[in-house]
């Protein structure tokens, strides 16, 4: 079974320094990797995704992530926080083939000025 | 441009009383979804459709049921409103399998009282 986590429940960083949000997952396949952005009372926003193409993907507004399969690891990087990135943060899982799609409870990003 | 729209964005219900909530889609999806977010839960699954007349349960679908008349529409019913039914509830869609990005409603905040 497919299951996504989210090692952090709350990030807080400088605004100016990097960010690291990280990320888990466990599939028996291949899995599509999303992460995804949430400001307050927004819905949704996709920031990036990995599909096997391209183990490092750059997504919007800066951010990065890794894919790595011998440490079964997603995680999101910027290196240089906003303080417009404050906001919640879900990594998203899937298996190719399939219509489900798996959340991680969210990593919630607090930018200090 | 192409959009996924919710209604209402808020609603105040009492116990025991039926309130649907709509979702509209004009990406000509084939798949809609509907997530319930709860604060430590992330985004759960209640409800998810493939196609017009067809439904499927999600991970949280007891209270719950949806209807597929046509391509755009997935509207929710809540069958007898009970306050563990208070969350903020989102509809999102998305055209392929499970590769493909989720597009994501603005969500709608219920209140059971």
């Amino acid at each position: 079974a497919q299951s996504v986590t989210q090692l952090d429940s709350h990030v807080s960083v400088s605004e100016g320094t990097p960010v690291l949000l990280r990320c888990n997952y466990s599939s028996s396949y291949s899995p599509s990797l999303f992460w995804y952005v949430q400001h307050p009372n927004k819905g949704l926003q996709l920031l990036l995704k990995y599909t096997s193409a391209a183990t490092l993907v750059k997504g919007i507004n800066g951010f990065e992530a890794e894919f790595k399969k011998s440490e079964t690891s997603f995680h999101l990087t910027k290196p240089s926080a906003h303080m417009s990135d404050a906001a919640e943060y879900f990594c998203v899982g899937s298996t190719s083939g399939t219509y489900k799609y798996i959340f991680g409870t969210g990593t919630r990003l607090k930018v200090l000025a | 441009d192409a959009e996924i729209t919710q209604s209402p964005r808020h609603k105040i219900t009492e116990t025991g009383r039926q309130v649907t909530l709509a979702c509209h889609q004009t990406w000509n999806h084939n798949n809609m979804f509907w997530y319930r977010q709860d604060l430590g839960h992330g985004l759960r699954l209640i409800h998810y459709s493939y196609g017009v007349q067809d439904t499927n349960k999600g991970e949280v679908s007891d209270g719950y049921s949806v209807s597929r008349s046509n391509t755009e529409d997935l509207p929710l019913t809540l069958e007898s409103a009970a306050s563990s039914q208070t969350s903020v509830y989102f509809c999102a869609s998305s055209s392929g399998q499970g590769n493909e990005k989720l597009f994501f409603g603005s969500g709608t905040q219920l209140s059971v009282l």
